[in-house]
């Protein structure tokens, strides 16, 4: 069955980096785009980047576009997300997500919370 | 930059039908927008409902369907039960990406 397993926890200070892995089974890797969505609390869903994983083209949200990197490994069907200058308003749920080519957004990932305080 | 807008809030009675509605600032909302609605529940991840408008998952219950109306995307819920009190997203295709409605609160009461 299709899974999206994301790493643990974080707690980072303020202006730290945080790296997020989300490693997929269950179906061929690169047939699908994988993106990165964070909920702060009390706060919508923000959508903050997308990667292709059989090309490594990406697109970041213009909100995250100086401090955010998606990455992928294809060997470990893995992608990654790093997000650099962490602040307080940083402090959310952070999934990935899977599409299918053409808008069909369908299985999440479990979610990381990562907390930023000093 | 292009702004989702949901509904709030809404409230529907157990057994009742609700729509909820999804506009974009650029326009009206088309097919080519690939909307997709989730419905997220506290401390879990999003569940997708709907894909490309109108599209149900296999897992999507029967009473949930999307459409356009008006201009907009629209879910509609028939036939509510108390489990589907939830907040319920809306996701748009833009030339700014993905952008996400605000959500709606829907209590069934």
């Amino acid at each position: 069955q299709v899974q999206l397993v994301q790493s643990g926890a974080e707690v980072k200070k303020p202006g730290a980096s945080v790296k997020v892995s989300c490693e997929a089974s269950g179906y061929s890797f690169t047939s699908y785009v994988l993106h990165w969505v964070r909920q702060a609390p009390g706060q919508r869903l923000e959508w903050m980047g997308w990667i292709f994983t059989d090309s490594g083209d990406i697109r970041y949200s213009q909100r995250f576009q100086d401090r955010i990197t998606i990455t992928r490994d294809t060997s470990a069907s893995t992608t990654y997300m790093e997000l650099r200058s962490l602040r307080s308003e940083d402090t959310a749920l952070y999934f990935c997500a899977r599409e299918k080519m053409g808008g069909a957004w369908d299985y999440w990932g479990q979610g990381t919370l990562v907390i930023v305080s000093s | 930059q292009t702004v989702v807008t949901q509904e709030p809030s809404l409230t529907v009675s157990p057994g009742g039908t609700v729509t909820l509605t999804c506009a974009s600032s650029t326009g009206p909302v088309t097919t080519g927008y690939h909307t997709n609605w989730f419905q997220k529940k506290p401390g879990q991840a999003p569940r997708t409902l709907i894909y490309s408008t109108s599209n149900k998952h296999s897992w999507t219950p029967a009473r949930f369907s999307g459409s356009l109306l008006g201009g907009k995307s629209a879910l509609t819920l028939s036939g509510v039960r108390p489990e589907d009190e939830a907040d319920y997203y809306c996701l748009l295709y833009s030339s700014d990406g993905w952008v996400f409605g605000g959500g709606t609160k829907l209590t069934v009461l």
